[in-house]
């Protein structure tokens, strides 16, 4: 079976800027939650989405947003891009919302904002 | 805020020896830990996991300990290898009804000599 995949596998914007991040959860798995990992530290919680709807969010500000669709695989944008968003965006999947702590993460996409 | 930190930053070990990386975490609701092993370039790869109704855990190679008293999780891998060297993070659940949002600490490298 396959892991999660997420793409791009990096990414170069300019400050200012909009980006889509996108993320395929494993086969059965029906929670998605991302996470920015600035570079030297531990993975940030942003956001869970489980079933399409929102199920928690981090201390980001509204530039961040993302959904959830109907097969599971999710989106995180990112408007407004600053310098200090330069980071790498994991996404993880977990087979329910909670019941089911297990996550597993994806390679991450690899976000340089210049 | 609650977080979740570790005492060493950087763990020098001699291939064969047993490996113990350690961990503090300050929110006594937590209920679910896990350990997290990242290779650079790589996302977070699950390791073990324990429960808070649980002091101990083993899985191949390595042993989880989670003292509630003085908030203290530990992670000790037993005959390290060269394969083990990499960036070892403890993430906790805060609350149930946080969904599955995990915190991470600053994570641990490991450094395996051969």
């Amino acid at each position: 079976d396959a892991g999660v995949t997420q793409s791009p596998t990096h990414l170069i914007k300019t400050r200012g800027q909009q980006v889509t991040l996108r993320c395929s959860p494993i086969s059965g798995h029906k929670s998605v939650s991302w996470y920015q990992q600035v570079l030297g530290q531990g993975p940030q919680f942003i956001f869970q989405y489980y079933e399409k709807e929102e199920r928690g969010r981090g201390n980001f500000p509204d530039r961040f947003s993302a959904r959830q669709f109907p097969n599971y695989s999710s989106e995180l944008n990112v408007n407004a891009l600053l310098l200090g968003d330069s980071a790498l965006y994991l996404c993880a999947s977990s087979r329910t919302g909670e019941e089911t702590y297990e996550q597993y993460f994806g390679p991450g996409t690899r976000l340089t904002v210049t | 805020g609650e977080s979740v930190g570790l005492h060493l930053p950087t763990l020098s070990v001699q291939e064969g020896d047993n490996s113990i990386i350690n961990c503090a975490y300050s929110n006594s609701a937590s209920d679910y830990f896990i350990w997290y092993k990242q290779e650079s370039g790589k996302g977070p790869q699950f390791i073990i996991d324990i429960r808070s109704n649980m002091d101990k855990r083993q899985g191949q190679r390595v042993t989880v300990l989670l003292n509630k008293t003085v908030k203290h999780l530990s992670l000790q891998i037993a005959a390290t290898q060269p394969g083990d060297s990499a960036v070892y993070f403890c993430a906790e659940n805060p609350r149930k009804a946080a969904g599955n949002k995990l915190t991470f600490g600053g994570g641990t490298r490991v450094l395996v000599k051969p």
